[in-house]
């Protein structure tokens, strides 16, 4: 079945940008869907349809998809943002929800 | 606002059955999807199926033939049941909703807040 690939982790500094990808073969063909889930809590849409932004949502998270690779990008990083970050797609093939690892950002 | 409630039994004996219902308060289930996703402790999600308010469902294939989904519409409810169960079904249960109609396009909007399942004797 399709695969994502994220980095494990990320490292940044508050007032940084952190950018956090997805590897997908082809996956810019795909509506790629992040998620930010902190400790103990359920997995909360951040980005949809690869740069979408739910209601409530700050403008300081953005999302780009070309290509074999999606990125989110937070500007701006605050300490709130710590946090593990899942990539989503559907894959067609198999007709499954396909979700990454998650990427574990760490703020500074 | 729309909001997801997961309930069920939090300890399962193996090679049992798993029976997970979704409440929905604040909207009719009859516009959407519902989803049923899982994460082992300190491990990723997993999407286990979907269910439409008039029944139509798929499941992830690697759960084979274990998983059923259902929904009550007169309830608001959608349920889950994963027969023979073992250690390795072990986790926290969230339902979500699909925000569109169309799987391929979907993500999930809204979650519930998650039910801890432990499969042990």
């Amino acid at each position: 079945s399709y695969v994502l690939i994220q980095p494990p982790s990320v490292s940044v500094a508050p007032g940084q940008t952190a950018r956090i990808t997805c590897g997908g073969d082809n996956i810019g063909s795909k509506s790629v869907h992040w998620y930010q889930q902190k400790p103990g809590l359920a997995p909360i849409l951040v980005v949809y349809d690869d740069s979408a932004r739910p209601s409530g949502i700050p403008e300081r998270f953005s999302g780009s998809n070309s290509g074999d690779a999606a990125t989110l990008t937070i500007s701006r990083v605050e300490a709130g943002d710590e946090a593990d970050y899942y990539c989503q797609v559907w894959d067609s093939n198999s007709d499954l929800y396909v979700f990454g690892a998650g990427t574990k950002v760490t703020v500074l | 606002q729309v909001q997801l409630q997961e309930s069920g039994p939090g300890l399962v004996k193996p090679s049992e059955t798993l029976s997970l219902t979704c409440t929905v308060s604040g909207d009719s289930i009859s516009n959407y999807f519902c989803s049923w996703i899982r994460q082992s402790p300190g491990k990723g999600l997993e999407w286990i199926a979907y269910i439409s308010y008039n029944g139509y469902s798929n499941h992830n294939p690697s759960l084979k033939s274990r998983v059923t989904v259902s929904v009550d519409t007169s309830k608001n409810q959608f349920s889950l049941r994963l027969t023979s169960v073992t250690a390795a079904d072990s986790a926290v249960y969230y339902c979500a909703r699909n925000l569109v109609l169309t799987p391929a396009l979907s993500s999930f909007d809204v979650w519930g807040q998650g039910t801890m399942v432990t499969v042990s004797s």
